[in-house]
């Protein structure tokens, strides 16, 4: 299985929704990643976690804030957003959170802040 | 200046066209990704080179290291083909990507 899931693949929400985004995949991969995405715009790194361990946040608003329950689970909570977060949010999974690994990507949801 | 160039921005071709897209960087890298990205879609790992040549199919990424260039070459490209294509920059440490402004490939039938 080499497929990485995304929840939900779209979703409308309020500027002061609750809101959760799940990634799950079974590759056995120690790393994973959220990235946000703008219309004709390369895909731009918010989290990366190791080990189920955050190595790095890209200096990402607190409205958004991951959580990685176990190896093969990634979540994105998502708080009192602005209109400008309206984008599509990709999770990827691989091996080893080192660049010389493969990534693999989900599918996305699209977010609309309204 | 970005770190990851990529040219052209836009390119179009008729079908059976061998196409070229090129992928300029300056940042120290432990491997070179190419992914494509279809229209509202995710993104799918082509290639992942860190010297050398790949083959797959139809599509062929190189990279020379010491120039810090790769290219990625379609042969008898096929309107399937039609996406974005995007160079990215393997770091080394901590997986981060640095991701080229993509190249919008159109295959006309």
């Amino acid at each position: 299985d080499t497929e990485v899931t995304q929840t939900p693949k779209h979703l409308v929400m309020g500027m002061t929704n609750k809101k959760s985004l799940k990634c799950e995949q079974h590759m056995g991969h120690r790393a994973m990643y959220w990235y946000k995405q703008k219309a004709k715009k390369p895909p731009e790194l918010m989290f990366v976690y190791s080990y189920e361990k955050l190595s790095i946040n890209e200096s990402v608003p607190s409205r958004f804030s991951p959580e990685c329950p176990n190896s093969s689970l990634l979540n994105l909570h998502l708080h009192a957003l602005q209109p400008e977060d309206s984008a599509l949010y990709l999770c990827a999974s691989s091996q080893g959170a080192v660049g010389h690994y493969e990534q693999y990507f989900g599918p996305g949801t699209r977010l609309t802040v309204t | 200046k970005n770190e990851v160039e990529q040219s052209p921005q836009n390119l179009t071709a008729q079908e059976g066209e061998f196409i070229t897209i090129n992928c300029s960087y300056s940042v120290g890298i432990s491997a070179l990704h190419w992914l494509q990205q279809h229209p509202g879609g995710g993104i799918v790992s082509l290639f992942m080179l860190s010297s050398g040549k790949k083959k797959h199919g139809r599509l062929i990424a190189t990279i020379n290291i010491q120039e810090k260039h790769s290219s990625l070459h379609i042969t008898a490209s096929h309107p399937r083909d039609s996406a974005v294509y995007i160079c990215a920059a393997g770091g080394t440490s901590y997986g981060k990507l640095t991701f080229g402004q993509g190249t919008i490939l159109t295959v006309h039938p």
